[in-house]
């Protein structure tokens, strides 16, 4: 079936260093969603992304889909605590019933 | 005033008991899902309703039955518990059933097995 392959599964910075997690599908997606999950909380969701090679800023945070449609990556500029996290992205194939296929999820831990 | 809610948040059951864990939903959203979140934090869809029709039934072992009875509500009824059942148990809920909708999380059941 199809798969949506997040990395890394973790990572660890010091506070104030930027931080990526990368988003890769075998087939071409219709849309990404991204969405964080705060440690013992729930997904919550952050944005999406439609459009081939679309970039999308919030603030400290820098989301982009690839032109082919078959990657996504969010970018964290000077990480601060309050970023601690599962960071999960979510795609949807083109043509399927409407299924999100989520990622493995990238942890974000942040040292003071 | 809380947007997806569900009960218990907590549940802790000995093998082959049958339990339930309820859902709802005041945003006035079209559609609900159940989602699996195992130890490795992997989120898995299990089922999906739209206006309380089966909309998307996953590979899931058929002791795990849904129910929907009306837009607002989703429970979860699952029999004869198995260890390997033991994860967090999301209830999320869109308006509109496709890949495009936001979804809403709820806080989550955890469910224990012993």
């Amino acid at each position: 079936g199809q798969q949506v392959m997040q990395i890394p599964q973790y990572q660890h910075v010091q506070e104030g260093e930027d931080f990526t997690t990368y988003c890769n599908s075998s087939t071409t997606l219709s849309n990404i969603q991204w969405y964080k999950q705060r440690p013992g909380g729930h997904p919550v969701f952050l944005i999406q992304l439609v459009k081939s090679g679309e970039v999308k800023k919030q603030k400290r945070l820098t989301f982009q889909f690839g032109e082919a449609k078959k990657n996504s990556s969010l970018h964290i500029t000077a990480t601060q605590t309050t970023d601690v996290g599962t960071y999960f992205c979510a795609g949807g194939a083109a043509g399927n019933t409407g299924k999100l296929i989520f990622g493995q999820g990238t942890t974000l831990q942040v040292k003071p | 005033d809380t947007a997806v809610s569900q009960t218990p948040k907590y549940l802790v059951t000995q093998m082959g008991n049958d339990k339930s864990i309820k859902c709802e939903q005041n945003l006035g959203h079209d559609t609900m899902y159940w989602y699996k979140q195992d130890s490795k934090k992997f989120l898995k869809i299990m089922f999906s309703y739209n206006n309380k029709e089966l909309i998307i039934n996953e590979t899931v072992p058929n002791r795990f039955s849904p129910k929907s009875p009306d837009k607002a509500h989703l429970n979860l009824h699952i029999n004869s518990l198995e260890l390997g059942d033991s994860a967090v148990y999301f209830c999320a809920s869109s308006q509109g059933g496709g890949a495009y909708a936001e979804q809403y999380f709820g806080p989550g059941t955890r469910l224990t097995v012993t």
